[in-house]
């Protein structure tokens, strides 16, 4: 089965310092990949998505992430945060497309200190 | 363009008691599904729907119910409701499954079972 592994729980930035958000994933096949972002009380917002191709994808908000098929991984960078992006993060991988093939990981939460 | 609108935002119920959440998506969209998110734990599929008519289990289906009459309508229903229960639920749809297959979520709904 797929499963999906953020390895940080929480994370503390300073504003206008670079980011990385980790996500490592388990699939048997070619993944479809996602980030979505969560505002306190808020749904969620999808920042990006990589299907195939290109493995730096480009996403809303000045975010990127590089698919990394050897280390299973699909990493999530900005290179300079604002206090707006303090959220919850969650990677998810898909298996068959669609609204019910998300399996998601637990979650980053992203803390933005002045 | 509303996307998809669910309802209450907020709702605190007793045990034992029960109450539907509404999921509406004004997207023509076929596929549509339900989240619940704890803390710690991610996103979790309830139940979900390929289309009217019909509907299917996903990881948490138990103490929930659904039923698709209609493609833009989706609730869920809980019966008796248990402080298990406690949670956001989220309401997704997509267009179909595959390829460059984005799925829009709602707002959620914040239940407090007590």
């Amino acid at each position: 089965a797929q499963s999906v592994t953020q390895p940080d729980i929480h994370i503390t930035v300073s504003e206008g310092a670079s980011l990385e958000l980790r996500c490592n994933y388990s699939y048997g096949a070619t993944p479809y990949l996602f980030w979505y972002v969560q505002s306190p009380g808020q749904g969620l917002q999808l920042l990006l998505k990589y299907f195939s191709g290109d493995t730096l994808v480009q996403g809303i908000k000045g975010f990127e992430a590089e698919f990394k098929r050897s280390q299973s991984s699909f990493n999530l960078r900005k290179p300079s945060v604002h206090w707006s992006d303090a959220a919850e993060y969650f990677c998810a991988v898909d298996t068959g497309g669609g609204a019910d093939g998300l399996t998601f990981g637990k979650g980053t939460h992203l803390i933005i200190q002045p | 363009n509303a996307g998809v609108t669910q309802t209450p935002k907020f709702q605190v119920l007793k045990t034992g008691q029960s109450m539907t959440l509404q999921c509406a998506q004004d997207m023509n969209h076929e596929y549509m599904s339900w989240y619940r998110q704890d803390p710690g734990m991610g996103l979790r599929l309830i139940h979900y729907s390929v289309g009217a008519g019909i509907t299917d289990q996903g990881e948490v289906p138990n103490g929930y119910n659904v039923s698709r009459s209609t493609t833009e309508d989706f609730p869920l229903r809980l019966l008796s409701a248990a402080p298990s229960q406690t949670s956001v639920y989220f309401c997704a749809s997509s267009r179909d499954r595959g390829v460059n297959t984005e799925a829009f979520f709602g707002q959620g709904t914040r239940l407090t079972v007590v």
